[in-house]
């Protein structure tokens, strides 16, 4: 069964530090890795994705992506109290079916003033 | 401004009534999916959709229905045959190619007693 796993936290950082959030993925085929937010009662909100190994960055936001080991990471630069939300991994495998995204459980941030 | 809208925001029901969830895009999206959301819980795909008067299940599709007549369009119907209908329920939309991220609506709130 194609998986994608989170440390579920709480992850506590204080403000101004780096938050990195952490996702391993099973589906070897799986190409497209994406990063969404969701503050407690909302939507998830891509914050970026990431198809090629290495780093891409937006903003305070960095992915990182090493397919060999199957792992994809968030780090979040100067860190806010408005961060705090849990994060969500998603990997996509285009011959799957039909391009739909595995989700993990997420990762509860809480960047402590 | 383009997006997508879900409505109602919260919907209540007694059990055993069929009850029909709106999602609408202006994102001239072609594929659409319906999620369900459970507290500490990963998205879960209900239905999906990649064109118009087609319609794929997803990984929970017992006890849903959908339809695709219009593009921008893809209601989704829980019926009485669904055990536990009580949810977060997200739509969300994406191109057919490329990364195919998808963006999600603000969701619904169904509670059913």
């Amino acid at each position: 069964q194609k998986e994608v796993e989170q440390n579920s936290g709480p992850l506590s950082v204080p403000e101004g530090a780096i938050a990195s959030l952490n996702c391993t993925y099973s589906d070897r085929g799986s190409q497209s890795f994406f990063w969404y937010r969701q503050y407690s009662g909302k939507s998830p909100e891509l914050i970026m994705f990431i198809y090629s190994n290495g780093d891409k960055e937006d903003g305070r936001f960095t992915a990182q992506l090493n397919k060999a080991s199957q792992y994809v990471s968030l780090l979040i630069r100067d860190s806010q109290p408005s961060d705090s939300a849990t994060y969500l991994c998603a990997a996509l495998n285009y011959g799957g079916s039909q391009g739909n995204l595995i989700f993990g459980k997420g990762t509860k941030l809480s960047v402590k003033p | 401004d383009g997006g997508i809208t879900q409505s109602p925001k919260y919907l209540f029901r007694k059990e055993g009534q069929n009850v029909t969830l709106s999602c609408e895009q202006n994102l001239n999206h072609d594929a659409m999916y319906w999620y369900r959301q459970d507290p500490g819980q990963g998205l879960r795909l209900i239905y999906y959709s990649q064109i118009v008067n087609d319609f794929q299940k997803g990984d929970i599709a017992e006890g849903y229905s959908v339809s695709r007549e219009k593009k921008e369009s893809f209601p989704l119907t829980v019926t009485s045959a669904q055990k536990n209908p009580t949810a977060f329920y997200l739509c969300a939309s994406s191109i057919v190619g490329g990364p195919r991220e998808q963006y999600f609506g603000p969701g619904t709130r169904l509670t059913v007693t």
